[in-house]
């Protein structure tokens, strides 16, 4: 079983939509990620999450987004109102402790929006 | 702005040779350092860290650190057509944020 689930592993969304990512982390780890890549291009960081609050977040996360973790597993990625340019994969991660000991990544979800 | 860089290659090597992957980082005081294997279409995998001065050997990777040079290296030993992978160069800055920054990666072929 992978210690970190997603769901879906592909979504296709009409610009303007909005989506739901979720990932899954089987142990309690305190420590969670949100990265994307565009095709061809580097792993960005997105959000990290500790003690389910936003700890650190990039200039990429902007009011369409936020994350949550409303059950105290599940751990969600929403984008409001998507544009073609958030196509990408969206790895969720998650790590021992503020970055310091590598991620441990989830298998992602590729998203593409039309 | 921090930045990581690697050649992007490809490389291209023999099976059973050595390859030899790099990475330069901007950072003076970075600590943490990870190279991650990344298949096409898959997510990262982390195969190494690294932290202090050195060389740090798990199995057929090797990871070497020079903080005075800002550089970061990963042999890997035997090559085989499964080591046949783009592979992320990752560093965390350590400015009391947590995210880690990545390198665009070196693409790999090892020719059976």
């Amino acid at each position: 079983e992978p210690e970190v689930t997603q769901t879906p592993s592909h979504q296709v969304t009409q610009m303007g939509q909005e989506v739901i990512l979720r990932c899954v982390p089987i142990s309690n780890h305190l420590y969670f990620y949100w990265y994307r890549q565009i095709l061809g291009q580097k792993v960005e960081f997105l959000v990290s999450f500790y003690n389910n609050e936003i700890s650190e977040k990039s200039e990429i996360f902007d009011d369409q987004f936020s994350v949550e973790r409303p059950d105290g597993s599940n751990f969600t990625l929403k984008i409001r109102s998507t544009k073609l340019e958030d196509s990408a994969m969206y790895f969720c991660g998650k790590e021992g402790g503020q970055g310091n000991y590598g991620y441990t990544f989830g298998s992602g979800t590729r998203l593409t929006v039309v | 702005q921090k930045e990581v860089e690697q050649n992007s290659g490809p490389l291209s090597v023999p099976e059973g040779a050595i390859a030899s992957l790099n990475c330069t980082y901007s950072d003076r005081v970075s600590q943490s350092f990870f190279w991650y294997r990344q298949y096409s279409g898959k997510s990262p995998e982390l195969i190494m860290s690294i932290y202090s001065n050195g060389d740090k050997e798990d199995g057929r990777f090797t990871a070497q650190l020079n903080k005075a040079s800002q550089y970061v290296s990963l042999l890997i030993r035997d090559s085989q057509p499964s080591d046949s992978a783009t592979y992320l160069c990752a560093v965390n800055p350590w400015t009391g944020g947590f995210k880690t920054i990545f390198g665009a990666g070196t693409r790999l072929f090892v020719k059976a």
